[in-house]
């Protein structure tokens, strides 16, 4: 399977703990979004990547949120200190700037979080 | 936020009939692009329009879009059950350089067989 990936699928974790997610790109897609969604809304943009560096971030993004793409390849975003509110499907995508079809991402299956 | 709002919130009708859905949006756009998924599922790609564009067709779905109105429809046409799914538009600002989705609420739509 060549689409995006996305570790793991779910999360359950104690309010307070922190959590990291990761998110494996196509292959050649230099750049990588963050979206999140909550249950019956839309996704919202968090961030996005032009190969490792973040180049736009959104207010929902707290301090106590991180996303990082070291080697322009994969992505994690991690969570500190969690909260209820935390409780979402966060999502990845990723395209190809300069080539490809403009403007599409490609989401990845998403990880769903729920903070107990 | 939201940019906009779809209507309906949620449709059901029975298979082999046409479904349409429509979206208003808020900002000047570079393209509208509407979206799949699949109970709690990742986004699929259906179809893109840009702003100098009206209408766009690809298979069974058909996408217009009103500039002066801020609005676009999606007709899907010979529904079938695995239709059944969320959709959501996405726009794309028209300001260089900004590269975020900005998605709508969704219609939940529903295929009866």
């Amino acid at each position: 399977d060549t689409g995006v990936s996305q570790n793991p699928r779910h999360k359950i974790t104690k309010r307070g703990q922190n959590v990291t997610f990761r998110c494996d790109p196509i292959s050649e897609h230099n750049r990588l979004y963050w979206y999140r969604q909550t249950l019956g809304q839309g996704p919202e943009f968090l961030t996005y990547f032009q190969n490792e560096a973040q180049l736009e971030k959104s207010r929902l993004l707290s301090d106590r949120f991180s996303a990082e793409r070291p080697k322009g390849s994969f992505s994690t975003l991690e969570i500190q200190r969690t909260e209820q509110g935390d409780s979402a499907m966060y999502l990845c995508a990723s395209r190809p700037f300069g080539g490809g079809t403009p403007d599409t991402q490609y989401f990845g299956p998403g990880t769903r979080l729920t903070v107990l | 936020s939201q940019q906009g709002e779809e209507d309906p919130q949620a449709l059901s009708i029975q298979e082999g009939e046409n479904a349409t859905m429509n979206c208003s949006y808020k900002t000047s756009i570079n393209n509208l692009q509407w979206y799949r998924q699949n109970s709690g599922r990742g986004l699929v790609h259906l179809i893109l329009i840009r702003s100098n564009e009206r209408e766009k067709h690809s298979g069974r779905l058909r996408v217009t879009l009103d500039t002066s109105k801020k609005s676009s429809s999606l007709l899907i046409t010979a529904s079938r059950a695995a239709d059944t799914a969320s959709y959501f538009c996405a726009t794309v600002p028209s300001n260089f350089g900004n590269e975020k989705l900005t998605f709508g609420t969704g219609t939940r739509l529903t295929i009866i067989p």
